[in-house]
């Protein structure tokens, strides 16, 4: 079965800063990989996914991320972080042909100004 | 356009009640999948449809939970008997599909379920 490792539960930056927020996964198989944020109170939406292609992925609100297949890893970066961005983070991933999402714990980003 | 509503979005029980959480998706999606978020835990899943035929159950964490989605578009998530261990934000998600393709999931703002 697959699963997905968040290490780090909270990540504090300050405004401006770059934030790279960790992501590593375990499958014995292909698999696409997400990252959802969730802001408070509200429900989950998509930042961008990974399904083929090109490596580094970009998404909404100035966000990426890199697959590396060696590393099992879809770190999720933004060179510039505003106060907005806080919120909590979920990397996700789905088996090919699978639609269910298996997500991390979770990394809460936290920006100060 | 409208997204995924859910409803309620709060909603106590007493141990032992039974509870009946709702979901409207997107109009026209085919997918549609249900989550438990404990609290500070990420979404887990419990179960998922295409149109009205539930092809996987495997998350249901107990034969008290029961969800169907008759129509194909509006789902229901029934609790019987809630037990504290029920607690929890309970995700509706939705998303168009075309056999393997991935199509992203369209996420209701939850309801949370507090047993007291």
């Amino acid at each position: 079965a697959q699963s997905v490792t968040q290490l780090d539960s909270q990540v504090p930056v300050f405004e401006e800063a770059p934030v790279e927020l960790r992501c590593n996964y375990s499958s014995s198989v292909s698999v696409y990989l997400f990252w959802y944020v969730q802001y408070p109170n509200q429900g989950l939406q998509l930042l961008l996914k990974y399904l083929s292609g090109s490596t580094l992925v970009k998404g909404i609100n100035g966000f990426e991320a890199e697959f590396n297949k060696s590393q099992t890893s879809f770190h999720l970066r933004k060179p510039s972080v505003h106060i907005s961005d806080t919120a909590e983070y979920f990397c996700a991933v789905s088996l090919l042909g699978f639609q269910k999402l298996v997500f991390g714990t979770g990394t809460r980003l936290l920006v100060s100004p | 356009g409208a997204g995924v509503s859910q409803s309620p979005r709060y909603k106590v029980a007493k141990r032992g009640q039974d509870v009946a959480l709702r979901c409207d998706p997107i109009s026209g999606h085919v997918s549609l999948f249900w989550y438990q978020q404990a609290l500070g835990q990420g979404p887990e899943f419990l179960t998922y449809f295409q149109n009205e035929a539930q092809l996987d159950k495997s998350g249901l964490p107990s034969d008290r939970f029961f969800a169907e989605r008759p129509e194909g578009s509006v789902s229901t998530l029934k609790i019987q008997r809630t037990q504290q261990e029920d607690s929890a934000v309970y995700l509706c998600a939705s998303s168009l599909v075309w056999r393997e393709l991935v199509n992203e999931q369209y996420f209701g703002p939850g309801t949370r379920l507090t047993v007291t």
